[in-house]
């Protein structure tokens, strides 16, 4: 089946320490996202790819960091550096073709706790 | 910086009402349109795409786009207890969204 895959659902850090949230697409899309969600809140974007090996900043790119080495993956870290990392955190892709894009395909987002 | 602002909400209507959701965007620029509908901790889903203005129907989803005004809008005619959710506007080939209006809809 086609879709976009994010792991893990659930994640647990210390204060301090650097992880990496997995996001992994098959719809053979050129675009990704990031996004932070946070309680009662809307959608807002970190980082956005429209092809491999180029990805420009969001809305709050700050504290965080992306690759995009390959079409399929883009994963999303989130530093020491980000002052209140706790939130969810949602992945996405569409065809992304410039201008005129079609609909973003939803990962099933990853909760980051930081302890 | 490029905004996409909604009506805060949160906005209740009785069953069987018309709920309307508004956006509006600055860049002049934009060609996409998205509405989206978010359930409490899942992951947003398509309802409506729009990207010529006028109406665009979905059975009881209308999307209205108005580009000189720079603004999308949402009805939701015949309302049902199940579209209590938050919905969302996303813009453009960078997938900027609004805050989300939260609708109730009331039995």
């Amino acid at each position: 089946d086609g879709g976009i895959t994010q792991s893990p659902k659930y994640l647990f850090r210390k204060e301090g320490q650097n992880v990496t949230l997995s996001c992994e697409q098959n719809l053979n899309h050129d675009a990704m996202y990031w996004y932070r969600q946070d309680p009662g809140q809307g959608l807002r974007l970190i980082y956005y790819s429209q092809i491999v090996n180029d990805f420009q900043k969001g809305d709050i790119a700050e504290g965080y960091s992306v690759s995009r080495e390959k079409k399929e993956s883009f994963p999303l870290t989130v530093t020491s550096a980000q002052k209140n990392p706790t939130a969810f955190y949602l992945c996405a892709s569409s065809i992304g073709s410039g201008a005129m894009n079609t609909e973003a395909f939803f990962g099933q987002g990853t909760r980051l706790t930081v302890v | 910086q490029k905004e996409v602002e909604q009506n805060s909400g949160p906005l209740s209507v009785p069953e069987g009402a018309i709920a309307s959701l508004n956006c509006t965007y600055s860049d002049r620029g934009s060609q996409s349109f998205f509405w989206y509908r978010q359930y409490s901790g899942k992951s947003p889903e398509l309802i409506m795409s729009i990207y010529s203005n006028g109406d665009k129907e979905d059975g009881r989803f209308t999307a209205q786009l108005n580009k000189a005004s720079q603004y999308v809008s949402l009805l939701i005619r015949d309302s049902q207890p199940s579209d209590s959710a938050t919905y969302l506007c996303a813009v453009n080939h960078d997938m900027r969204f609004g805050a989300g209006t939260r609708l109730t809809v009331k039995p």
